[in-house]
């Protein structure tokens, strides 16, 4: 089945360590996203790609740090940069511009906890 | 740059009722795309409908229809006969026109739908 898988679901780190979460999409989608959700703030764009080897900041990308080396993978780092990296983070894909109507797929998400 | 507000932090509707949520939004684009996402428990985000704005014509899913108001930018989710399940968190989202700079969804912070049985 095609769809979006998000390891690990949940993740626990230690103040001034890098954790990188992992994004894979077997939908054949070019466009991928990273997306924070805190209570009460909804969803805030991290970063996004349009194709490989190309990404672009969104709205809180301080701290973090992307890859797109594949088209199926889009792995997020969260950086000792990261004041307040505690959060439920979600990857979402979707269909090139120009097609479809943009709407996005999402996986499963990964809480991160800071200790 | 384009804004999304949803001023109903929780809502809470008698299952078999009808329930409304509202949202509204603010962009100096004419042509964009409107979206109503559910986020129940498992945390998933679920397309519950989607409204291109150059359609009239209100869109409706089954038991969930929205009420565009382009020009007031209104652009409220009608659940009718909820049921249990939908009990959920709902995001109101928007998203610029194809072909624009990027494909983004601009979120709402959301509003926390309890169904009572």
């Amino acid at each position: 089945d095609g769809g979006i898988t998000q390891s690990p679901k949940y993740l626990f780190r230690k103040e001034g360590q890098n954790v990188t979460l992992s994004c894979e999409q077997n939908l054949n989608h070019d466009a991928m996203y990273w997306y924070r959700q805190d209570p009460g703030q909804g969803l805030r764009l991290i970063y996004y790609s349009q194709i490989v080897n190309d990404f672009q900041k969104g709205d809180i990308a301080e701290g973090y740090s992307v890859s797109r080396e594949k088209k199926e993978s889009f792995p997020l780092t969260v950086t000792s940069a990261q004041k307040n990296p505690t959060a439920f983070y979600l990857c979402a894909s979707s269909f090139p511009r120009g097609a479809n109507t943009g709407e996005l797929f999402f996986g499963e998400g990964s809480r991160l906890t800071v200790l | 740059a384009q804004t999304v507000t949803q001023s109903q932090p929780e809502m809470s509707v008698q299952e078999a009722e009808t329930v409304t949520l509202s949202c509204t939004y603010d962009t100096s684009e004419s042509d964009y795309y409107l979206f109503w996402y559910k986020q129940p428990p498992s945390r998933q985000m679920i397309l519950v409908i989607r409204q291109e704005a150059y359609k009239q014509q209100n869109a409706t899913e089954n038991r969930f229809s929205v009420n565009f108001q382009k020009a007031a930018k209104s652009f409220s989710l009608k659940i009718s006969d909820s049921q249990l399940g939908d009990a959920a968190m709902y995001f109101c989202a928007y998203r610029s026109p194809l072909g624009g700079a990027t494909n983004k969804l601009i979120f709402g912070t959301g509003t926390l739908l309890a169904v009572q049985p």
